[in-house]
C-alpha cells in the first residue's frame, strides 16, 4: 500500500450505532487530520495530530472521538451519530503541521440513518 | 476570521477552451496557498503550491497560478482544457495556525 489509506470507504450506521474509522499513511509523515466533506460546504478540519499529539481539536462534538496510537495510524471512533453528521471523512498526512502539502486519503462516505 | 472564496462553483467548457477559476483568501499576514484538485471517484491531490518567491506558479498537468497579493488573490489558470480535466478543484490557505482553510469549491466539467 502507498499513500493514505482509509477502511471502510463505505458505512452505514444507525444513530445508536458504535464504529470506527481507521486511517493508515505510509509516507513516513508525523502530523494527521481528520476532515470532513459535506455537500455545498467548504472542507471542515475537525482534529490535528502532530507527533501523536492533539494539537488541534475544532468544536467538534463528542460524539466523534480521535485515536492516534502511533504516528501512522489514525482513528475516529463514532457514537450516537446524527442523520446530519452524513458525510465523506477525510483523512490526510503532512511532514510538519498544515503549511506543508498534505496527502488525502479517498475518504468514507458515512450515512447515519 | 481566515477564509478563502471561491466563485462560480460550477463551470462547464468545451475542450481546447481556457480555465480560470478565482480563488481569493482574507488578509492574514504571511499565508501559503495551495490549489488541490479531486478527479471524479478519486481522492484529493495537490495541483500546485505557492509559499514565496516568484508569484506564478506552475503545476501538474500544465495547470498555473498566479498569486496577486494586493488582491489576496491566487487564481488558478490553463490555457487549453482537456475532457480529463474534469474534476472539482479547491483552493486552500495556511495561515500558520496548524489549520489549512478551504474554499467550497469549483465543479468543473469538460464537454468534449
Amino acid at each position: 500500500e502507498t499513500g493514505v489509506t482509509q477502511t471502510p470507504r463505505h458505512l452505514v450506521m444507525g444513530m445508536t450505532n458504535k464504529k470506527s474509522l481507521k486511517c493508515e499513511q505510509h509516507l513516513g509523515h508525523n502530523a494527521m487530520y481528520w476532515y470532513k466533506q459535506s455537500a455545498k460546504k467548504p472542507l471542515e478540519l475537525m482534529f490535528v495530530y502532530s507527533l501523536e499529539e492533539r494539537v488541534e481539536n475544532n468544536s467538534v462534538p463528542s460524539r466523534f472521538s480521535p485515536e492516534c496510537p502511533n504516528s501512522s495510524h489514525l482513528f475516529l471512533h463514532l457514537h450516537t451519530l446524527q442523520p446530519e453528521d452524513s458525510a465523506l471523512y477525510l483523512c490526510a498526512s503532512s511532514q510538519g503541521l498544515a503549511g506543508r502539502e498534505q496527502f488525502f486519503g479517498p475518504g468514507t462516505r458515512l450515512t447515519v440513518l | 476570521a481566515q477564509s478563502v472564496s471561491q466563485h462560480n462553483h460550477h463551470v462547464i467548457l468545451s475542450e481546447a477552451a481556457s480555465l480560470e477559476l478565482g480563488c481569493n483568501y482574507s488578509y492574514g499576514g504571511t499565508v501559503n496557498l495551495f490549489w488541490y484538485v479531486q478527479y471524479p471517484g478519486q481522492h484529493l491531490q495537490l495541483l500546485l503550491k505557492y509559499f514565496s518567491g516568484d508569484p506564478l506558479v506552475k503545476g501538474i498537468k500544465g495547470f498555473e497560478a498566479e498569486f496577486i497579493k494586493s488582491k489576496f488573490s491566487f487564481n488558478l489558470r490553463k490555457p487549453s482544457v482537456q475532457w480529463s480535466d474534469t474534476a472539482e478543484y479547491f483552493c486552500a490557505a495556511y495561515y500558520g495556525n496548524n489549520r489549512l482553510a478551504f474554499g467550497k469549491g469549483n465543479q468543473v466539467v469538460v464537454i468534449p
